[in-house]
This record gives structure tokens, sequence and C-alpha cells, in this order.
């Protein structure tokens, strides 16, 4: 089945730019969807479709895919960034889930 | 647009658990279903999915002939069986509403738009 990579960690300082990425095998011939969760609550959809923001998330959340590279960026990193991020694929026959990327805001 | 979980608890291996999904705010029997878990301290692992009407069903290799996923669209309610459960079936489970992306009347992917709170599955002795 497909598989997706993502750094286990990023670490961004107050007010900078986070990249998170989600690697694959031609990922982008695929529509990636991405998620955060926060410590102790269900995920949230940030990015759908690409680079898609969802009713509510703010546009310093945005997306990219091509080759074999997703991307979340995050601009003007606030303290509530802080999370686990997961980025997400559908395999035509199941939904497939990169291991998650934690985001530290230091 | 809501979604609550029910129906978790501590079972023993090899037993059952069925899990329920109520929701409201939307037209249910409009979306596609997911069942996501989260094990302690681990990342998101799909289990299933349902079509809009029910016809179409996937699985995750970890659950398939031992899950089954189905839902009530006259009762608003999603729901999975869970059979021979064993100690990896551990975890939080949520249900969250499909999205999906159509090409000529054929969905092509399916993401996760609005999630539950999850209900908490222990399978221990």
């Amino acid at each position: 089945s497909y598989e997706v990579t993502q750094p286990l960690s990023v670490s961004v300082a107050l007010g900078q730019t986070a990249r998170l990425t989600c690697g694959g095998n031609n990922i982008g011939s695929e529509h990636v969807h991405w998620y955060q969760q926060k410590p102790g609550q269900a995920p949230v959809m940030v990015m759908y479709r690409d680079n898609k923001r969802p009713s509510g998330i703010p546009d310093r959340f945005s997306g990219s895919n091509s080759g074999n590279t997703a991307t979340l960026t995050i601009s003007r990193v606030q303290a509530g960034d802080e999370a686990d991020y997961y980025c997400q694929v559908w395999d035509s026959i199941t939904v497939v889930f990169g291991s998650g990327t934690k985001v530290t805001v230091l | 647009v809501q979604l609550v979980e029910s129906g978790g608890g501590v079972v023993q291996p090899g037993r059952s658990l069925r899990l329920s999904c109520a929701v409201s705010g939307f037209s249910f029997s409009s979306f596609p279903m997911h069942w996501v878990r989260q094990a302690p301290g681990k990342g998101l692992e799909w289990v299933a999915l349902t079509s809009y009407d029910g016809r179409k069903t996937y699985y995750a290799d970890s659950v398939k002939g031992r899950f089954t996923i189905s839902r009530d669209n006259s009762k608003d309610t999603l729901y999975l069986q869970m059979n021979s459960l064993k100690s990896e079936d551990t975890a939080v489970y949520y249900c969250a509403r499909g999205g999906t992306v159509v090409v000529i009347s054929t969905v092509v992917d399916y993401y996760m738009d609005v999630w539950g709170k999850g209900t908490t599955v222990a399978v221990s002795s």
C-alpha cells in the first residue's frame, strides 16, 4: 500500500515560518489533506485537497504539493500552533495517514 | 455540526463491542463516514469507511474480518461492530464525517472534515 513519511518533529521560533513535509512516491499526483491535533483533543482539518483551507482556519496556513513532497506551511507561527500535524492520502481502497510531525514553538 | 461517539469501555480480549456515533447539524445520509483510532501515545490510524448509503465499505487490514462499519440513515447514526478484540485494539475511537473529491460522478478521494471527540476502548483481561 501507499506510504507517506513525515519528520518526527519540527521546532520553530515564535513569529517565524514552519514548513511541514509529507513525502511519498509521486505524491504530487495525489490529493493531500492535513490535520492538526492538540494534546487531549480530537483532530481538526486544517488543509484539504493540497491547498484549500476550511472555513475558520487562518490564512497563515497554506499548502502545496508537487513531485514527491507535499508541504504544509505555517506563517507567523503562534504559541497556539503547537500541536501534532498529520498528512493523509486516499490510496484507492484505504486511507493512509502519515506518522505525524510534532511542532514545537520556541 | 456535531458528532458524538459512545459505547466505549473496558472489554476482555476475544469479546465484542459496538460503538455508535450520533450526528446532528447536517444531512447525515449525504456523507460518507469514517472511523479512525489512536492508540495511547501513538498516531492516527484509519479503521473503516462507509459510503453515504452504506453500500460500499472499506477497512484497514488490521481490522478486516473482525470489524464491521454500518449506518442507519433513518437514525443519523454510524456504528462500528468490533469482534474478536485484541489488546492492540485499545485506543480512542473517533468518528469523522467524510469529504470527497468527485470526478465525472466518481469519488476519487476521501478525507475527514469534521471529527467527534472520541470514545475510549480498552481491551484487557
